[in-house]
């Protein structure tokens, strides 16, 4: 079956420090990968995604490439910021009509000034 | 408009009540999701709607009926519920055919029960 596997956290930082989130999966063909970023208090917001291999998703300052070499999907970002805190999920999804995640079990990113 | 909106964002409940939880969406989307989600854990999902047909039910008890009114509503019916159903309980919604995967989630309805 599919799984993903990400770092353990609480990942802490100081502020304009370098950010790597790793992530890893198991999954048959070829599917599409995503990160969600959780808020306190909030839902999941989805943060960037790649749907082929070598593709890079990108938003705010955040990045990732999906690499079927080595199926990785690790996050990056060159300069966190204290309102980066937050929950960060690695997920994947088979293309198939109506979608089933599976998510890694999260880490945990703290920012202090 | 590109919200999923759930209500009531706090809901506490004793066990012997019966109350709902409501999602709506004008995405277009023809795929909305209920996922469960304790502290400091992944969301797990519960059930699929496609095109308002129950596709997926993981499982799940039934003291939780979901319900499925039209394409843009999706509920959530609670009825004697126990302590370990507190949680944050997350409504999804996503396209249907040529679907790269992308869910779209609400803010989430807080239950604690008592």
């Amino acid at each position: 079956g599919n799984s993903v596997t990400q770092m353990e956290g609480p990942v802490t930082l100081s502020e304009e420090a370098f950010l790597t989130i790793n992530c890893t999966y198991t999954a048959t063909g070829y599917p599409s990968l995503f990160w969600y970023v959780q808020y306190p208090g909030e839902g999941l917001q989805l943060l960037l995604k790649a749907t082929k291999a070598d593709d890079k998703g990108s938003n705010k300052g955040f990045e990732a490439t999906y690499r079927k070499e080595t199926t990785s999907f690790h996050l990056e970002k060159g300069s966190v910021q204290v309102s980066d805190s937050a929950v960060y999920f690695c997920a994947l999804s088979q293309n198939s009509g109506y979608s089933t995640l599976t998510f890694g079990k999260g880490t945990m990113l703290l920012v202090s000034p | 408009d590109t919200e999923v909106t759930q209500t009531p964002k706090h809901l506490v409940m004793g066990m012997t009540n019966k109350k709902s939880l409501k999602c709506e969406q004008h995405m277009g989307h023809r795929a909305m999701y209920w996922y469960k989600q304790k502290a400091k854990k992944p969301p797990e999902l519960m059930f699929v709607y496609s095109y308002e047909k129950l596709s997926i039910n993981e499982s799940v008890p039934s003291r939780f009926s979901p319900e499925c009114p039209n394409s843009s509503l999706l509920n959530l019916h609670l009825h004697a519920l126990q302590p370990e159903d507190s949680a944050l309980y997350l409504c999804a919604s996503s396209h249907e055919s040529g679907n790269t995967g992308e869910l779209f989630f609400g803010e989430g309805s807080r239950l604690t029960v008592l």
